[in-house]
């Protein structure tokens, strides 16, 4: 079992859909959990992080982890086609030195 | 646009071969990280350096080696290539006391071994 996983997709939504990313984890260490946005040929881009349970939200995008469950997830409201992408989730221990991506999973948004 | 820039983009090289690839990290970051990202999958942890010291290492074995220089730019080897080491190499670079919250990534560099 991976110590990350993700839904591989593709997830295919309408724009203007709102889209659920979700993530479980198996390492109790882990502190902060990241949300890379990677497109194709590209290197993955940070689009959140928050530490330890909670939510978070920045513009269209909510960050929220359950920490008892081991469950992250990713909101996008009002989804546009330039939000196709692969989405990764990265937790990281304590140290913060290190991320375990999941396997990422591919959104397309279509007009 | 990223600070951090690898080169070269792609690179093709047969089996048994040695590689080098490279990366400049973004001004101010002294830490700089590697991650293999095989096709479909998401980045794997290589290793990371800190002040010209390896600072942490994945599950990869001993034919994978790096340096980084007092510039802060950085390198990766790997001898002796095999098919499965085909991937897409990306290089992360951040600021003191931020680790892997801070984290800007390279475009990456496709490497294919046939």
């Amino acid at each position: 079992q991976k110590e990350v996983e993700q839904d591989p997709g593709p997830l295919s939504v309408p724009e203007g859909a709102i889209v659920s990313l979700n993530c479980t984890y198996s390492n109790s260490a882990f502190q902060y959990f990241m949300w890379y946005r990677q497109y194709s040929r590209k290197g993955p881009e940070l689009l959140m992080y928050t530490y330890s349970s909670g939510n978070k939200e920045d513009g269209r995008f909510t960050a929220q982890v359950d920490k008892s469950s081991k469950y992250i997830s990713l909101f996008i409201r009002d989804s546009q086609p330039s939000d196709s992408a692969t989405y990764l989730c990265a937790p990281s221990n304590n140290a913060g030195n290190m991320l375990t991506f999941g396997g990422g999973t591919r959104l397309m948004v279509k007009p | 646009e990223t600070g951090v820039t690898q080169s070269p983009t792609h690179l093709i090289k047969t089996r048994g071969q040695q590689v080098t690839l490279r990366c400049s990290s973004q001004s101010g970051h002294n830490t700089v990280s590697w991650y293999q990202q095989a096709l479909g999958q998401g980045p794997q942890f290589i290793f990371q350096y800190y002040r010209e010291e390896e600072n942490g290492r994945g599950n990869f074995p001993p034919r994978f080696s790096g340096l980084q220089f007092p510039n802060y730019s950085s390198e990766l080897n790997v001898n002796a290539l095999e098919l499965d080491d085909s991937a897409l190499y990306l290089c992360a670079s951040s600021f003191p006391g931020q680790g892997a919250r801070g984290y800007t990534f390279g475009s990456g560099t496709r490497l294919t071994v046939v």
